[in-house]
């Protein structure tokens, strides 16, 4: 399957700064999706992010908040701007590998946790 | 709308107890469901996915299951490597997935 990473693993940020997480894929995928977990939640959807054209934001999420980038078809950047502490999070990108199966499943990276102080 | 309980929260067991943990999910129409595994610190790791009712899936211990309503993550003899949360995951539309909160597994020696 495909190996997937992200920088930075975790920060810790001031209010009202940006951060900027990175996705790495090891093999070129069409579709890129990005999460956000909250301490003792489930992962909810932020975004789609296809290389070549513009994000597509669940409700609740705003592009001005957590703008992104897909420029190839294996790398993507999440940008938490104007961080509050409730922003405090793990962030989490994921892919779906074609190569794995025909079906729609999706795999994960590792994770950045956010920290806003 | 949409909605994906897992039950229970969290879940302790002994090594080599037996146990199934619950999926239940309200949904408009099922493409597939996805269970992973969730070690502290980390990412989501795939395990199964299961896409008509009656369906089984098996990986070594785990072993997955799916009515029209519920699917269940029987867990045999578990060792405490297995310990982890346990997520399902649902799909409705095209690449748009809706996760639960989760099982948490401790498996005590």
């Amino acid at each position: 399957s495909a190996v997937i990473s992200q920088k930075p693993s975790r920060d810790i940020c001031q209010r009202g700064t940006s951060l900027t997480i990175q996705c790495q894929v090891d093999s070129q995928v069409t579709m890129m999706f990005w999460y956000r977990q909250q301490p003792g939640q489930s992962l909810t959807l932020i975004a789609t992010a296809n290389q070549g054209s513009e994000a597509t934001y669940e409700s609740g999420f705003v592009i001005d908040k957590f703008p992104i980038s897909r420029p190839n078809l294996t790398f993507s950047t999440l940008t938490v701007s104007n961080m509050s502490p409730e922003d405090s999070s793990i962030y989490l990108c994921s892919v779906e590998d074609p190569g794995m199966s025909s079906y729609n499943e999706q795999f994960f990276g590792p994770g950045t946790r956010l920290t806003v102080l | 709308e949409d909605q994906v309980t897992q039950s229970p929260e969290a879940l302790r067991l002994q090594e080599g107890e037996s146990s199934s943990l619950n999926c239940s999910y309200t949904v408009s129409g099922l493409r597939g469901l996805f269970w992973y595994r969730q070690d502290p610190g980390k990412g989501p790791e795939f395990l199964f996915t299961l896409y008509s009712a009656g369906e089984e899936k098996e990986k070594e211990r785990l072993k997955a299951t799916l009515t029209k309503k519920e699917s269940f993550l029987h867990i045999t003899a578990p060792k405490p490597e297995d310990s982890a949360t346990y997520l399902c995951a649902v799909q409705v539309s095209y690449q748009k997935v809706t996760f639960g909160t989760g099982t948490k597994l401790q498996v005590i020696p």
